[in-house]
């Protein structure tokens, strides 16, 4: 298995404008999570699927961030306007099941609002 | 206010030594675990705790969950610098009724290991 993919690596993108990163989990993994990682504040979950559907999203920080995942294999997030303070890197990883099985995380997006 | 504190912050020593790092919480978790990140990708699980008390071993890392389950220690003997990266728990709050929130991390130690 290629493990969990993320795309694109990086992002620069102006204040205001669309941005949308995406995530392919590993096959068979029911658990999906999105993460957000900054120096000041460390690794903070946003959202997690449980078989496609969305369980929790109290993570996410405001409207202005989606996630979907439509099927098994593919999810977004969205953040539409960006703003300077969205500038983190973005983690998406999965998990077979939940609580005391580890996380595979992808390599993450690095995201740039200027 | 962290749920997971982990100390030190950084960390920086020489080749050979010996180091323990931790992490700790006023919450009792199911499990904790723990990752390690190089700069550029995502983190890497090492090991799962899940008994209080439990010790487990990796090679030179030893790794403690606290009778209480409420904390953690990571323990690495003669460090090299193949060692060097960011150190994370992460920590598993088990609902009574079975379900179980996603992992919370704790900021990490950033360890260097100089040759």
């Amino acid at each position: 298995d290629a493990g969990v993919i993320q795309s694109p690596r990086h992002e620069v993108t102006e204040m205001g404008q669309e941005v949308t990163l995406r995530c392919k989990p590993i096959s068979g993994h029911d658990y999906l999570f999105w993460y957000r990682q900054t120096m000041m504040r460390g690794l903070e979950l946003l959202i997690y699927f449980n078989n496609n559907v969305p369980i929790d999203d109290s993570g996410m920080p405001e409207d202005r961030f989606s996630a979907k995942m439509p099927n098994a294999s593919f999810s977004t997030l969205k953040i539409q306007p960006s703003e300077p303070r969205d500038s983190a890197v973005y983690f998406c990883a999965s998990s077979p099941r939940q609580g005391r099985y580890g996380y595979t995380f992808g390599s993450g997006t690095r995201l740039t609002v200027v | 206010t962290q749920l997971l504190e982990q100390s030190p912050q950084f960390l920086s020593i020489q080749e050979g030594e010996n180091l323990t790092v931790y992490c700790n919480s006023s919450s009792v978790f199911s499990s904790l675990q723990w990752y390690r990140q190089e700069p550029g990708e995502g983190p890497v699980l090492l090991v799962t705790v899940v008994t209080g008390g439990e010790v487990k071993k990796l090679k030179r890392l030893t790794f403690q969950f606290g009778d209480a389950r409420k904390d953690s220690s990571l323990h690495i003997t003669a460090a090299q610098p193949g060692d060097t990266g960011l150190y994370l728990c992460a920590g598993a709050i088990m609902y009574s009724g079975g379900g179980a929130d996603g992992l919370t991390f704790g900021k990490g130690t950033h360890l260097i290991i100089q040759p």
